[in-house]
C-alpha cells in the first residue's frame, strides 16, 4: 500500500538539541515538501525539493535543514537554532513539482505528521 | 510577499445548516486546491480548480474559482457531523509556479 510514512510520531527535544524527523514515501513522487503547523495556522511551507539531490527554502526556513539523498527520503533536522520548535511537523509529496497553469498541478499527499515538543 | 487569506477561523453550525469558508489571494492565481484536515489527522485532497469562474461539485460540496482567479469559496449544504474539519485553500500564483500557498484554514463544528 503506497503512502508517506513520518516518524516518530511525537517526539521531545531537550534545549541545545538537534533532532531529526523522518519522512519516506513509496508513491515515486518527484516532489517533497516539508510544513509546520501551528495551532490556528495553515501550513507554513519550510522546504520542499523539486527533484533527488536538489532543494530549496520555503517560508520559514530559518533553523531547519533538509537532505535529499534519495527519491524516497526526505528528513528534516530541526536545529538548536530554531527557538520555538514546538509545533505539528507534516510532510508532503506530489508526483510532479508545480510546473505552470492548468489541470498539471498535481495534489500534495500528506504523511500524518510528528508532534514535536519541548522538554 | 504573496498571501492567500482564509475566512472566517472558525464556523460553528448546527447539522443541516449551509457553511461557506471564503479565499482571497493578493495575486492572481493560476490554481487552486482545497483540502480537508479532519482534528488529529493530516490535509486530504479535495479537489483543484483552474478556469476563471469554474465551479465544481462534490455531493453537498461546492467549489467557486472567481472570475479574476483571486479569490474561491467552499459551501457545503446541509452539514452533517463527518464535515467537521479544517478545510484549507492552497493557492498556486500566477507569476511563481515554484509552491502553493496555504490560507489559514477554517475550523468547522458541526453541533448534532
Amino acid at each position: 500500500d503506497g503512502g508517506i510514512t513520518q516518524s516518530p510520531k511525537y517526539l521531545f527535544r531537550k534545549e541545545g538539541q538537534n533532532v531529526t524527523l523522518s519522512c519516506e514515501q513509496n508513491l515515486n513522487h518527484d516532489a517533497m515538501y516539508w510544513y509546520r503547523q501551528d495551532p490556528g495556522q495553515g501550513l507554513r511551507l519550510i522546504y520542499y525539493s523539486q527533484i533527488v539531490n536538489d532543494f530549496q527554502k520555503g517560508d520559514i526556513a530559518e533553523g531547519y535543514s533538509v537532505s535529499r539523498e534519495k527519491k524516497e527520503s526526505f528528513p528534516l533536522t530541526v536545529t538548536s537554532a530554531q527557538k520555538n520548535p514546538t509545533a505539528f511537523y507534516l510532510c508532503a509529496s506530489s508526483i510532479d513539482p508545480p510546473w505552470g497553469a492548468g489541470d498539471s498541478n498535481q495534489p500534495q499527499h500528506f504523511g500524518d505528521g510528528t508532534r514535536l515538543s519541548i522538554l | 510577499g504573496q498571501q492567500v487569506m482564509q475566512i472566517p477561523q472558525y464556523q460553528h453550525v448546527q447539522e443541516g445548516e449551509d457553511f461557506t469558508t471564503y479565499c482571497n489571494s493578493s495575486t492572481t492565481l493560476s490554481n487552486i486546491q482545497w483540502y480537508k484536515q479532519r482534528p488529529g489527522g493530516h490535509p486530504v485532497f479535495l479537489i483543484q480548480l483552474v478556469k476563471s469562474g469554474e465551479v465544481k461539485k462534490q455531493k453537498r460540496l461546492t467549489f467557486q474559482f472567481g472570475e479574476a482567479k483571486k479569490n474561491s469559496s467552499l459551501h457545503i449544504t446541509a452539514t452533517q457531523t463527518t464535515d467537521v474539519g479544517t478545510y484549507f485553500c492552497a493557492g498556486l500564483p500566477g507569476y511563481n509556479f515554484n509552491k502553493f500557498y496555504f490560507g489559514s484554514g477554517t475550523k468547522l463544528n458541526v453541533k448534532p
